[in-house]
């Protein structure tokens, strides 16, 4: 069993939907959660960073960590084209050595 | 302020053949970390280190891969000999601190043929 899986779509939604990513882990150690956004022959950008439990928001994105579940999710709201990518999922138990998820491709049509 | 810088950006080798990556992190950033992404999957962490000391590199594939950071600035990762399944992005990402946001260059894609 992988520590992080999440599911690699691709998810096709249009222009102006909500957007749910989500992964799940194993490791009951992580602590930190992240998002990132690669386009496609870039190297990954960081979106969102949280902290132990709860919600955070910033502009369109909102992350969520439901630890008890082992459960992340991403909510991207008012999608655009610019957002197609793919999301990837990543968790650390110190802060430092990331583990990432396979990645969800995302695809929001016009 | 300028990004990771990463060459080359493409590679293309047979198997048994050597190759080298090349990374130039963002100025001041003391952490450099190597990554292996191979299609379809997130990046594998392969070396940290701070400044030109080795943190971790406990996933790097001792018989084959190696890497250094002569000066605690510029890394090269190299790998030899290659095979098939070393085909993947190699992804230099570095940061102020090792807790702090790991930026990401944009990758050297590798082909093993």
């Amino acid at each position: 069993q992988k520590e992080v899986e999440q599911d690699p779509g691709p998810l096709s939604v249009p222009e102006g939907a909500i957007v749910s990513l989500n992964c799940t882990y194993s490791n009951s150690a992580f602590q930190y959660f992240m998002w990132y956004r690669q386009y496609s022959r870039k190297g990954p950008e960081l979106l969102m960073y949280t902290y132990s439990s709860g919600n955070k928001e910033d502009g369109r994105f909102t992350a969520q960590v439901d630890k008890s579940s082992k459960y992340i999710s991403l909510f991207i709201r008012d999608s655009q084209p610019s957002d197609s990518a793919t999301y990837l999922c990543a968790m650390s138990a110190n802060g430092n050595k990331l583990v990432f998820g396979a990645g969800t491709i995302l695809r929001v049509k016009s | 302020e300028a990004g990771v810088a990463q060459s080359p950006r493409y590679k293309i080798i047979e198997k048994r053949q050597s190759v080298a990556f090349w990374c130039n992190p963002i100025s001041g950033h003391a952490t450099l970390y190597w990554y292996q992404q191979i299609l379809g999957q997130g990046p594998k962490l392969l070396i940290q280190f701070q400044n030109n000391g080795v943190v971790d590199d406990s996933q790097l594939p001792k018989d084959r891969f190696s890497a250094e950071r002569l000066k605690g600035v510029d890394s090269t990762l190299k790998i030899q000999p290659a095979k098939l399944e070393d085909s993947a992005v190699y992804l230099c990402a570095s940061s102020y601190l090792p807790f702090n946001e790991q930026f990401f260059g944009p990758g050297t894609r590798l082909t093993v043929l």
